[in-house]
């Protein structure tokens, strides 16, 4: 069964730099590309970031460009999104996800809610 | 600066038949952006329905349907029931790893 359980979500002040993670299990993740999707309270879904099979390359939403890194390690069967430099519209449940092939997200994490707040 | 645009919201009586759309500010959906549907319930992670389109994902009813109408990508439910009262997300690919959410339908069956 695949599954995707993200971690390292608080509360966290502005200006700060936590990092999130995701653990897979049940697939290897070496053979997809994955993504992180946020959704802050109340609010729809956002595309945050992609990287690709072997983490050569990323891409990210243009708000969070220079301030987010998404990183993997495929060895541990792991995905994570080094933030800084956070800010209060920042606040929301990053999930984590797996990008089939065909350009769509086939599984999802329950996320993990980061709230920037003094 | 891309926009994905959907119906804020809309309404289906139960057993009834509704479509919602997904467009862009300037131009035209087509296939080659690889529309995705999701369906969100509150508290829940978002759900996969449609893919590529018109594919459904494993374990979706029947009754939920993906086509392009138009100018826009288009998911039907034919014969709605009380538990598809949801968020219904779709999103489109741009090309080199970047996707752009609409803003989402909420769905009432009443």
């Amino acid at each position: 069964e695949v599954r995707l359980m993200e971690s390292g979500g608080g509360l966290v002040q502005p200006g700060g730099s936590p990092r999130v993670s995701c653990a897979a299990s049940g697939f290897n993740i070496a053979s997809y590309s994955m993504n992180w999707v946020r959704q802050a309270p109340g609010k729809g879904l956002e595309w945050v970031a992609n990287i690709n099979q072997d983490g050569s390359e990323t891409d990210y939403l243009d708000s969070v460009k220079g301030r987010f890194i998404i990183s993997r390690d495929n060895a541990k069967n792991s995905l994570y999104l080094q933030m800084k430099s956070l800010r209060a519209e920042d606040t929301a449940v990053y999930y984590c996800v797996r990008v089939r092939y065909d350009y769509f997200f086939d599984h999802w994490g329950q996320g993990t809610l980061v709230t920037v707040s003094s | 600066q891309t926009v994905v645009t959907q119906e804020p919201s809309f309404s289906v009586s139960p057993g009834g038949t509704v479509t919602l759309t997904c467009g862009l500010s300037s131009g035209s959906v087509s296939t080659s952006y690889y529309p995705s549907w999701y369906q969100q319930t509150p508290g829940q992670a978002p759900r996969t329905l449609m893919y590529n389109t018109d594919t459904r994902s494993s374990g979706v009813p029947y009754r939920f349907s993906g086509f392009i109408l138009g100018d826009r990508a288009a998911l039907t439910i034919t014969g709605a029931q009380a538990e598809d009262e949801s968020d219904y997300y779709c999103v489109l690919y741009m090309g080199s790893g970047n996707w752009v959410f609409g803003g989402g339908t909420k769905l009432a069956v009443v």
